[in-house]
């Protein structure tokens, strides 16, 4: 089986930083995926990692700690628009390869 | 950009009655896949789809659902006998390779059952 876990929200202001942290227990790791969801929306990708590091991509970085069953998502100099849900989603071997979701992290931007 | 579209939008269906979503994936990806988002909720995995045929399926996938791909480009999700459970936003999802390529998501179809 597999534990996905982050936290429900977050507060954060314009201009900021923000740190948002996944952890998961599963048996078959083969790597991690960040998803943003607008409400209403779908599901849209930013970021994947499957090897230990860091992986930049603009305002958006993530990382991953394999050993440590653990990734942040961090995003530099907040906007508004992205008052979002975080998904956190892990592919498991053990699940043929399919992704599955962390329950999201709603986090709010203010002024 | 390629993308993923579902129809329709939104469906609304009384309980009992069957009820197909459908999905146009993009064109040169291999794999399929059906999640549910129930209002509120997180996105949960229904079904992925590989070769023509079903590749893993989650304990919400019973005998009242299937999947389908009818022709080269259409993949449909069936639910048979709708219950009021299973109102909530139903996304599409294919990917390429499996290994480091995203699953590109659909806008989804809202399904409301009375």
């Amino acid at each position: 089986g597999q534990n996905i876990d982050q936290p429900t929200e977050m507060t954060a202001t314009e201009g900021a930083i923000v740190q948002i942290n996944c952890t998961y227990q599963t048996s078959g790791f083969n790597g991690l995926f960040w998803y943003q969801q607008h409400a209403g929306e779908a599901p849209t990708f930013l970021s994947y990692n499957v090897l230990d590091g860091l992986e930049e991509k603009g305002r958006f970085s993530s990382f991953l700690s394999r050993s440590k069953g653990y990734s942040y998502l961090l995003l530099k100099e907040l906007q508004m628009k992205d008052s979002a849900s975080y998904l956190c989603a892990v592919r498991d071997e053990e699940n043929n390869n399919d992704m599955r979701f962390g329950a999201g992290t709603r986090l709010t931007v203010k002024p | 950009e390629p993308e993923v579209t579902q129809t329709p939008s939104h469906q609304v269906t009384q309980m009992g009655q069957e009820v197909i979503l459908r999905c146009v994936p993009i064109s040169n990806h291999l794999y399929f896949y059906w999640y549910r988002q129930i209002l509120g909720q997180k996105v949960e995995f229904l079904v992925s789809f590989y070769n023509n045929e079903i590749s893993e399926k989650s304990e919400i996938f019973d005998d009242q659902f299937s999947v389908e791909r009818p022709d080269g480009s259409n993949f449909t999700l069936k639910i048979r006998s709708t219950k009021l459970e299973d109102s909530a936003m139903y996304f599409c999802a294919s990917s390429d390779l499996w290994n480091n390529q995203p699953q590109h998501f659909g806008d989804g179809t809202r399904l409301s059952i009375l």
